[in-house]
């Protein structure tokens, strides 16, 4: 069984520039859910993605989006990225959207934005 | 709005007990879950629960009141390993988790 991927790892970026992020969910998991982490700070949702269709959203603005595949795989692309954009990007599988479903995080991609 | 608390630090000795409060509040609750993160490493799940009590997991525990809005994640027999950060997190009914700011446990030998 293939554990959830990121990619890339790190990433550093200018601001006002724009980002895709990449996460390969685990084998058999429709549901994408994908978080921001601050240093020092919770998981906080972006969004989650089941089934190809956004199933819920964060308090993020617009220029958060994503896109999740008929693989299951998915992308969140950030536009106009400012500097608290910085943080590490998570993104975790699970195989159902119920909320007592264990959710399988990825290593994250750090994102530095200068 | 949602919102959950936990203490930011605790501290204990190899061997010994120790326990994480969390205390939530929460618009339509849907479960309390618990996450340990080593440093760099991804968050991974501990336990669940749902209804009121006392789940355990080998050396893991946690507990549930709904009626005061406070879990607990209690750690046994703590090893040198157990040195991570530890978020407790709300589900809501369209299945995405609010953490707390989650409490940095430093084991000693």
């Amino acid at each position: 069984e293939t554990g959830v991927t990121q990619s890339p790892t790190h990433l550093i970026k200018t601001r006002g520039q724009q980002v895709t992020l990449r996460c390969s969910s685990q084998s058999g998991h429709n549901t994408v859910s994908w978080y921001q982490q601050a240093l020092g700070q919770g998981p906080q949702f972006i969004f989650q993605y089941y089934r190809e269709e956004e199933n819920g959203r964060g308090n993020f603005p617009p220029r958060f989006s994503g896109l999740q595949f008929p693989n299951y795989s998915s992308e969140l692309n950030v536009n106009a990225l400012e500097l608290d954009d910085s943080a590490l990007y998570l993104c975790a599988s699970s195989s159902t959207t119920g909320v007592g479903n264990e959710q399988f995080f990825g290593p994250g991609t750090r994102l530095t934005v200068l | 709005g949602q919102s959950l608390e936990q203490p930011s630090e605790v501290t204990a000795v190899e061997g010994a007990i120790v326990q994480i409060n969390c205390t939530y509040q929460t618009s339509g609750f849907y479960g309390l879950s618990w996450y340990q993160q080593h440093d760099g490493g991804a968050p991974t799940f501990l336990s669940y629960n749902a209804l009121d009590g006392l789940e355990e997991t080998g050396r893991f525990s946690s507990f549930l009141s709904r009626s005061d809005s406070y879990g607990y994640l209690l750690l046994q027999e703590l090893q040198m390993k157990d040195s991570a950060s530890y978020f407790c997190a709300v589900g809501s009914n369209t299945g995405k988790l609010i953490f707390g700011q989650g409490t940095t446990l430093q084991v000693k030998p």
